[in-house]
């Protein structure tokens, strides 16, 4: 596709449950990074992609978040016993390379109820 | 850890002015200072960088400025449109050679009034 695509647009889950989130990143874009956006504030940074590793997930809040890029392109954001904290807008961004400009897609709402 | 500060308040202005919105930072001097656009229900979209040894960049109706002195990037909108109502979020890369990770600020909403 032209853009940064993600699904679902809005998932609403029950606290404990798991979910993943899917992140559809530009062809050829070898950096791919996962931010969190509560209401009011800024993007969050959470893992960043450099191809299939994870170079860099100083951001993620605890170990019940993950995420894995295992081709190095398509990217899934997993939560583990999700906590109603954890509800946001989890953006996905991914750029030619580090450094450039990030291209964002329009988010997933996660509400934990 | 790098903190960044943008008006929380609501910037309103008349159409056909020029917006001013400001972006300062403590602690350390990024490589790099991004601005973005995000309208309700949207991801961010991108507008301008600029480097560390930039003073200043231009893009269309768009001026962003560059003080490392100051710790403190401007960012103008010339000729403001209605369509040009929105928040806007100034970015900064991370410390220390991690300059893969953005830190973003809180965004100012501008809103343009006809």
């Amino acid at each position: 596709g032209a853009g940064v695509s993600q699904t679902p647009s809005n998932k609403v889950t029950e606290k404990g449950k798991y979910v993943e989130l899917r992140c559809d990143p530009i062809s050829g874009h070898t950096a791919l990074y996962w931010y969190r956006q509560s209401l009011g504030q800024g993007p969050e940074f959470l893992i960043y992609f450099q191809g299939t590793g994870a170079a860099d997930d100083s951001g993620l809040p605890n170990d019940r978040f993950f995420a894995v890029r295992p081709e190095g392109s398509v990217s899934t954001l997993k939560i583990q016993r999700t906590e109603r904290g954890d509800s946001a807008v989890y953006l996905c961004a991914s750029s030619l390379q580090e450094n450039t400009e990030a291209f964002f897609g329009q988010g997933t709402r996660l509400t934990v109820v | 850890s790098q903190k960044i500060e943008q008006n929380s308040e609501a910037l309103n202005i008349q159409e056909g002015k020029t917006a001013t919105l400001t972006c300062n930072y403590t602690n350390y001097s990024p490589a790099y200072l991004q601005w973005y656009r995000q309208d309700p229900g949207r991801g961010p979209v991108f507008l301008l960088l600029i480097r560390e040894n930039e003073k200043e960049k231009r893009k269309e109706r768009l001026k962003v400025t560059f003080d490392t002195t100051l710790k403190q990037s401007l960012f103008h909108i010339t000729a403001s449109q209605p369509a040009d109502s929105a928040t806007y979020l100034c970015a900064l890369d991370g410390y220390g050679g991690a300059t893969n990770k953005l830190i973003f600020g809180t965004g100012t909403l501008l809103a343009v009034q006809p």
